[in-house]
């Protein structure tokens, strides 16, 4: 059965409007979660690692203001796009893992258009 | 700067025959290295691992090898089936210089399997 559940699995949404994705971790308590995006064609590329009670740790060049993180239970992350436009528009997915050097796994995405 | 790469963007294969997957990095401090199945519009899935440690892991039809020396791994898939038409994704785990492991993923390879 599935590890994560992402919601929703689509959205479009005007610019300038914000977005929240939920993340949840079925199987297990997850005090980390990881936030990956997705552009057509190219490789996925980590956003940010949510961390349970703590701020989240974003890589290089992800604006934190702009993609907010709250992981405000062992069980759920989320992801808000604020203020949202057009180039912000990808496949954005999220994992959990059991622990170090275990395998991820994902959430089945969500698709956010910005028009 | 790509640490993980994955030089061939596609593949195609006869059914029942061998598929060889190629994943070259660069950084030598990658201690355990995976291997995804992704769909499109879907989450990518797990399929193998293996840590730094061996140079070989084989689950069924999956064959996952290491050859450290030449920062590089491959996944066979032996026979290959027209389910197995998907975006290979490898991966690598960064240890920690602080915090949590990352895992990098490579650019991805489109597989097609032939009936």
């Amino acid at each position: 059965g599935a590890v994560v559940s992402q919601h929703p699995s689509w959205v479009i949404c005007k610019s300038g409007t914000s977005v929240k994705i939920e993340c949840r971790s079925l199987d297990f308590q997850a005090t980390t979660m990881f936030w990956y995006r997705q552009f057509p064609k190219q490789s996925l590329m980590l956003m940010a690692t949510s961390n349970e009670g703590s701020k989240a740790t974003y890589e290089q060049g992800v604006e934190k203001d702009k993609f907010l993180i709250n992981h405000a239970s062992l069980t759920l992350s989320t992801l808000t796009v604020t203020s949202a436009h057009p180039e912000d528009s990808s496949f954005y997915i999220c994992s959990v893992r059991r622990y170090n050097n275990s395998p991820l796994h994902f959430g089945n995405g969500t698709r956010l258009t910005v028009t | 700067d790509q640490q993980v790469k994955q030089n061939s963007p596609s593949l195609s294969v006869q059914e029942g025959r061998i598929s060889i997957l190629n994943c070259d990095y660069t950084n030598s401090m990658f201690d355990y290295f995976l291997w995804y199945k992704k769909y499109p519009a879907e989450g990518p899935t797990f399929l193998i691992s293996i840590s730094s440690i061996k140079d070989k892991n084989e689950d069924g039809r999956f064959t996952v090898f290491l050859n450290k020396s030449a920062k590089h791994l491959s996944l066979h898939i032996v026979p290959s089936q027209p389910g197995d038409s998907a975006v290979y994704f490898c991966a690598a785990s960064l240890p920690p210089t602080s915090g949590t492991y990352k895992y990098i993923f490579g650019t991805g390879t489109r597989l097609k399997v032939l009936a």
